[in-house]
Parts: C-alpha cells; structure tokens; sequence
C-alpha cells in the first residue's frame, strides 16, 4: 500500500509562492507516477500536473505553466508542488496522487490534503 | 482540453440504484477512452473507486464494493457510474475523470453530488 502524507496549512500573501511536500512510503517515488490537483472551496478537482511514465518528464496544465514546478526527492521520497505569484484565487487544498507504474487504476492513493490560503 | 459533463446533483433512496453518468465533448469518442470515477465525502480527499473501458477491461479500487460499477452509453458518448443498493453512506460527491494519453492533460468532470434520500 502506498501512504502519502502532505504537509501542513499554509497562509500566504497575495504574490508570494508556496511549496507543498508530500512524503511517501510503502513504495519508493521512483516507483510511483505522482500528480497534483487541487480543490478551491465548494469547487471541484482541478489538475495541475503529473508525471508522465513514458517519457520521464513532467506534465502541467496548461492553466498553470509557468507558475507551477513539480519535483521529487528520491533521497527521501518526498515530491514537492511549487506554485508561485500566488493570488487570492489560488486559496485550495492542494492534493498529491499517484499510482504504481504499470497500474490501471490511475491516481488511486491521495495524500490528505494541504489548504493553502492567499490573503493579505 | 476536454470538458466532462456531469449533473450538478443527484438522488436516490436506499436500496435503489443510482445511474450518474459524465458526458464527453462530441468530438471525443467515450469508447477510445478509460472512464474513471471518484468518490469524495466532506472534509475527506477523493476515494478512488473504479475505471471502466469495456466489460473485459475494467478495474475495481482496493475495497471498493461491487455494487459500484462502471459501464458506457456510446449513443450518448457518455460514462456511466452504476451504484446499486444504495446506503446512506453513498451520500457524497462523486467525480469522473479521463487520461487521453500520458501527454495529455488530465481532465476531470464537474462533479455529481448524490444525495440518499
């Protein structure tokens, strides 16, 4: 079973970045295809990015490029999620997902969630 | 990117099924694609539950009960989520979610809350 547990809440300015780890284990990150969504308040899923197996390189969405940076500490099996020149509308819980490679079912474990809060 | 359409709400009463379906722009075909859904309680992260690309390949989330199941509707180039004998603890939101390839965006629908009755 692969466990993903985030890091805590986090309150920013307006134009401030922020950076989410989420720390795996029962599996290595090298194992694992790990990914981002979020969920504004009283909103529904939103994909940021993911890591594409095939070509070994990191998928963002389209909303998001150049604001956006996903890395993976392999050392440690953390990923990280940067998002920068934050604004109010970026206020969300921020979630890591993942699954085995060669696996199927795709995103079927969730970390539990980071809220993020951009206010001034 | 695409855009997956999935009724707002949704409702049922205990031991009746519950057919929520996420529709697929036309120029999508629902029958090329894995069709994936989840499951979200309040204040909880999303639950995987299944993915559905025919009756021969399919996958069930780790606990997931049978009575959640997937199936399409290529007439409407729609996913369907099927809960049968619905319990309370159905109650919540439910979201659909496609892959077109690993270069692709991933896309998730809006989301169906269901309401147990």
């Amino acid at each position: 079973q692969v466990q993903l547990v985030q890091s805590g809440a986090e309150v920013k300015k307006p134009g401030a970045s922020v950076k989410v780890s989420c720390k795996v284990s029962g599996y290595t990150l090298t194992e694992l295809s790990m990914h981002w969504v979020r969920q504004a308040p009283g909103k529904g899923l939103e994909w940021m990015g993911g890591f594409d197996p095939e070509d070994g390189e990191t998928i963002y969405a389209q909303k998001f490029q150049g604001r956006v940076t996903m890395t993976e500490d392999t050392s440690t099996d953390t990923a990280y999620m940067e998002l920068s020149s934050l604004r109010s509308e970026d206020t969300a819980v921020y979630y890591c997902a993942t699954q085995v490679y060669g696996d199927y079912n795709l995103l079927n474990y969730w970390g539990q969630g980071t809220l993020v809060t951009v206010s001034s | 990117q695409p855009v997956l359409t999935q009724p707002p709400s949704s409702s049922a009463s205990p031991g009746e099924s519950a057919r929520l379906t996420c529709t697929l722009p036309s120029d999508i075909n629902v029958g090329s694609y894995n069709i994936y859904w989840y499951q979200q309680k309040p204040g909880s992260p999303p639950r995987y539950l299944l993915y559905y690309y025919s009756d021969s390949d399919k996958g069930q989330g780790s606990g997931v009960p049978s009575r959640f199941s997937g199936s399409k509707d290529a007439s409407a180039n729609t996913g369907i989520l099927l809960i049968s004998g619905l319990q309370s603890e159905d109650e919540a939101d439910y979201y659909c979610m496609i892959w077109p390839s690993n270069a692709s965006p991933v896309v998730f629908g809006g989301g169906t809350k269901l309401t147990v009755l």
